[in-house]
């Protein structure tokens, strides 16, 4: 079975200061993993995806994503956090080899960008 | 279309009422699936389709919930005697073959049952 877990459900950053939302996944077999963005009374957007390539991801509007394998962590990041990504982010786990067409959410963080 | 179309977007129904949701996909996307999100939760999965079967429906919490996708475009879920339990956002997501991680996702239709 397929997890993941999202360890803070509020983070509140200061404009221009890096971000960090973290999460841990649980998989039987190799991952894929990805990050989605819900901004209010919005469509859910993929921001980056892991699909066993590089363990590096670089997504769209700054952010990027590591995969730990050894820590079960796929973490998100951005240097420089801007009012615009005050929004609702999920992880999300998918065990594309197994053929099931699942999506996993964790339970999301909503990120606050004080001014 | 330019992208997936959700109607209502938002549907207030009694206890007891049967309920249908619309979900129009890209034009061309073979696979559909339907979520749930509950408010503070992330989306769980209800059912995918591949074409015009149901190829995993192991997410549908009970029998009174039911998906269609007749022509293997348009979906329909379907939810009878409804519950206050039920209320949530359903969204709908469709992409082009079988690749979850390509789905695009339409606004979804907040569903009250009072």
């Amino acid at each position: 079975a397929q997890s993941v877990t999202q360890l803070d459900s509020h983070v509140s950053v200061s404009e221009g200061t890096p971000v960090l939302l973290r999460c841990n996944y649980s998989s039987s077999y190799s991952p894929s993993l990805f990050w989605y963005v819900q901004h209010p009374n919005k469509g859910l957007q993929l921001l980056l995806k892991y699909t066993s390539a590089a363990t590096l991801v670089k997504g769209i509007n700054g952010f990027e994503a590591e995969f730990k394998k050894s820590e079960t962590s796929f973490h998100l990041t951005k240097p420089s956090a801007h009012m615009s990504d005050a929004a609702e982010y999920f992880c999300v786990v998918s065990e594309r080899n197994t053929g099931r067409r699942a999506l996993t959410f964790g339970s999301g963080t909503r990120l606050q960008v004080q001014p | 279309g330019a992208g997936v179309s959700q109607t209502p977007s938002n549907k207030v129904t009694e206890k007891g009422k049967y309920v249908e949701l619309r979900c129009d996909p890209i034009s061309g996307h073979t696979a559909l699936y339907w979520y749930r999100q509950s408010l503070g939760q992330g989306p769980e999965f209800l059912i995918y389709f591949q074409g015009t079967g149901a190829a995993d429906d192991s997410g549908l919490p009970n029998d009174r919930f039911f998906a269609v996708r007749p022509e293997g475009s348009v979906s329909t879920l379907k939810i009878q005697r409804t519950e206050r339990g039920d209320s949530a956002v359903y969204l709908c997501a469709s992409s082009l073959q079988g690749d979850a991680a390509e789905a695009f996702f339409g606004q979804g239709t907040r569903l009250t049952v009072v």
